[in-house]
């Protein structure tokens, strides 16, 4: 199955900006690209969603290039709560023929004072 | 997410047993899925429905069986559990209506098999 590709962990200090990349080689046509964020024993929570070029929201903002083979997840200023599991998904393939989402590993944030 | 009702919370039972997980929602949504997710990894897809009549499985279906009783309630039962199966159970909800929509998680029912 076709999976997404994300660093295991990053480090930020309060304040900073992070930035997650993604990589998802075998985007198809109609896929989403989605990000998740999921706090320790609770369900991951939606942030935010995009197809192609930028996305902003009132939490984070998401970069695609033209290719959509990657994708950015941009934190502005982030603060000890965002220290946080954070998902990238796009569909892969199921046995049934049809696109599902499925979950990779995530990258773990942890943010230090 | 509180439109998405998970039940029980937390299970504790022995090998062999026979066990169901339930979900309910009332967000008005088509799509239903449950996942499992062991420590320190991601969430695996178990199962998933688009509708009523419309089951599929997902990456790691062997072991397990749902039921979509309902538009809102999607089940899913281990008919005899094993150990390998502990683990935290999503359930989670999507609406076709337009473009991926994302998918909203209940709060998990924490699995432990003896």
């Amino acid at each position: 199955l076709a999976k997404t590709t994300q660093p295991i962990s990053m480090d930020s200090y309060e304040g900073q900006e992070v930035n997650i990349t993604c990589s998802h080689n075998n985007i198809a046509t109609n896929d989403y690209i989605t990000w998740y964020q999921q706090f320790p024993s609770q369900g991951p929570r939606f942030i935010i969603q995009g197809y192609k070029t930028k996305v902003t929201n009132e939490v984070a903002s998401l970069f695609i290039p033209a290719d959509r083979k990657s994708s950015t997840l941009s934190l502005p200023r982030v603060s000890l709560s965002d220290t946080a599991v954070y998902y990238c998904l796009v569909g892969v393939p199921m046995d049934t023929g049809r696109r599902a989402l499925t979950f990779g590993s995530g990258t773990r944030l942890q943010v230090q004072p | 997410d509180a439109d998405v009702t998970q039940t029980p919370r937390n299970r504790i039972t022995k090998t062999g047993k026979r066990i169901m997980l339930e979900c309910s929602q009332t967000k008005g949504h088509d799509r239903m899925y449950w996942y499992r997710q062991d420590p320190g990894l991601g969430l695996r897809l178990i199962y998933y429905s688009f509708d009523v009549k419309d089951i599929n499985k997902g990456e790691i279906s062997d072991g397990y069986s749902v039921s979509r009783q309902a538009q809102a309630k999607f089940s899913l039962s281990l008919e005899s559990a094993i150990p390998n199966q502990t683990a935290l159970y999503f359930c989670a909800t999507s609406d076709t209506s337009s473009g991926n929509q994302p998918q909203h998680f209940g709060d998990g029912t924490r699995l432990s098999i003896l």
